[in-house]
């Protein structure tokens, strides 16, 4: 019963160095989210997947990519780190809008980019 | 823009107290609201869903309200317990679930 999963936990990057942070739900769920938190900021939203094989983009999608590999896993791309990308990054997933279901979150990526 | 406050952004209690937590929201347009909570370097775990046709949703000692058009949630706790110490957020949305907004939540400390 894992639920989300996100790998790895923990990462320390320099500056300009490249990095995919991995996730996978087994909950059949269609929709899936990545999100950051910052302290003061609450949550924002960096890219979804709505269903497989669709991505878009949210609050603060600059200096990221993401893949929705299958409808399993859905991954987040940093290019060329930068240390304003410093964060804790979460993974969500639901069953999709239409219907009336909590979002589902993993244990999160804590990055630091020095 | 949806704007989400939480008041207050910390709490201490002593056990055993009863205490209740409040969300405001700029747009009362939603379509359900999320009450979280997150413990230290830990995911957020969702507590109650309330959607936009309920005014409260219960689930063993805590209890949720939403007034809509006042664009506000309480979470009512009772009979607090250390165990329950964490940050509470809540989450209003509007459409589809990128349409969520999290509030900066509550970090609730329970003192024994």
């Amino acid at each position: 019963n894992a639920g989300v999963t996100q790998t790895p936990k923990f990462q320390v990057l320099k500056t300009g160095q490249s990095m995919t942070l991995q996730c996978a739900q087994d909950m059949n769920h269609n929709s899936m989210y990545w999100y950051r938190q910052d302290p003061g900021m609450g949550l924002r939203l960096i890219y979804y997947s709505a269903s497989e094989g669709t991505t878009d983009k949210g609050e603060v999608p600059n200096g990221y990519n993401v893949s929705r590999l299958n409808k399993r896993e859905f991954s987040l791309r940093l290019e060329s780190a930068a240390p304003s990308q410093t964060s804790v990054y979460f993974c969500a997933s639901t069953p999709g809008s239409s219907y009336n279901s909590p979002l589902h979150f993993g244990n999160g990526t804590r990055l630091t980019v020095t | 823009k949806q704007e989400v406050t939480q008041i207050p952004a910390a709490l201490s209690v002593p056990e055993g107290e009863n205490l209740v937590l409040n969300c405001s929201f700029t747009d009362s347009a939603i379509y359900n609201l999320q009450w979280f909570r997150q413990d230290p370097g830990k995911g957020l775990t969702s507590l109650l869903l309330i959607q936009s046709s309920q005014r409260e949703q219960t689930s063993g000692r805590l209890n949720a309200s939403l007034d809509k058009s006042s664009g506000r949630s309480t979470l009512y706790i009772a009979a607090s317990q250390p165990g329950d110490s964490a940050t509470y957020l809540c989450a209003p949305r509007i459409g589809g679930y990128q349409k969520v907004t999290f509030g900066t939540g509550t970090k609730l400390q329970v003192i024994p």
